[in-house]
């Protein structure tokens, strides 16, 4: 599987900041690119995904921002909460056969009140 | 809501010993998968299985590790003879097929955290 790089490791904000994580991957074969949200304990659950067929998607205060050409896509949270304080991974999966997401290293993300 | 289930919650074994995590998918879903979390590091793919038989594996998924669909509900992940870097949280996951070019979300169990000691 081909790698998906995402950045920064570490992300700490201020309650009603933004939050922004950034992904790069290579596979020009990838066609579907969620985020995952995950809290201690618990197992990834997907937060918004996009396809690349259109350059922004946008749920709440949850976007995805997506550039074809340079093979990275970034997720915004808008006015970040405490509650959103949680491993965020980018993921990206091929078309055709089955959905295998390649996940991205995750970024731990700390939203201070 | 349906959702993935796995169990045990945590799994401590003696290195070299065997041991299997369970998990029972969503009911309609036909796709399943094995992934793995190291403390701290990413998800990584194990494998995946679909109608009975392994769809495709990556490099860790050796011949250590099989899976297993043995009745219509459970779906298991078996690792022979546990090293010490087993140790890990496994997830499960379903999805329901694709259907044309419309992709399906992978669900996820809440792990199953093996430690080898």
């Amino acid at each position: 599987q081909q790698q998906v790089k995402q950045s920064p490791q570490s992300l700490i904000v201020q309650k009603g900041g933004i939050s922004i994580i950034n992904c790069a991957y290579e596979n020009t074969a990838f066609d579907y690119f969620p985020w995952y949200q995950q809290f201690p304990g618990k197992g990834p659950a997907l937060l918004i995904a996009i396809r690349p067929d259109v350059s922004e998607k946008k749920e709440g205060r949850f976007t995805i921002s997506f550039n074809k050409s340079a093979k990275q896509f970034s997720l915004h949270i808008m006015d970040s909460q405490p509650g959103d304080s949680a491993t965020y991974f980018c993921a990206a999966s091929p078309s055709g056969g089955s959905y295998i997401p390649t996940f991205g290293r995750g970024t731990s993300l700390i939203v201070h009140p | 809501e349906p959702e993935v289930t796995q169990t045990p919650s945590h799994q401590v074994t003696q290195m070299g010993q065997e041991v299997i995590l369970r998990c029972v998918p969503i009911s309609n879903h036909l796709y399943f998968y094995w992934y793995r979390q190291i403390l701290g590091q990413k998800v990584e793919f194990l494998v995946s299985f679909y109608n009975n038989e392994i769809s495709e594996k990556s490099e860790i998924f050796d011949d250590q590790f099989s899976v297993e669909r043995p009745d219509g509900s459970n779906f298991t992940l078996k690792i022979r003879s546990t090293k010490l870097e087993d140790s890990a949280m496994y997830f499960c996951a379903s999805s329901s097929p694709r259907t044309g070019t419309e992709n399906t979300e992978a669900f996820f169990g809440q792990g199953t955290r093996l430690t080898v000691v």
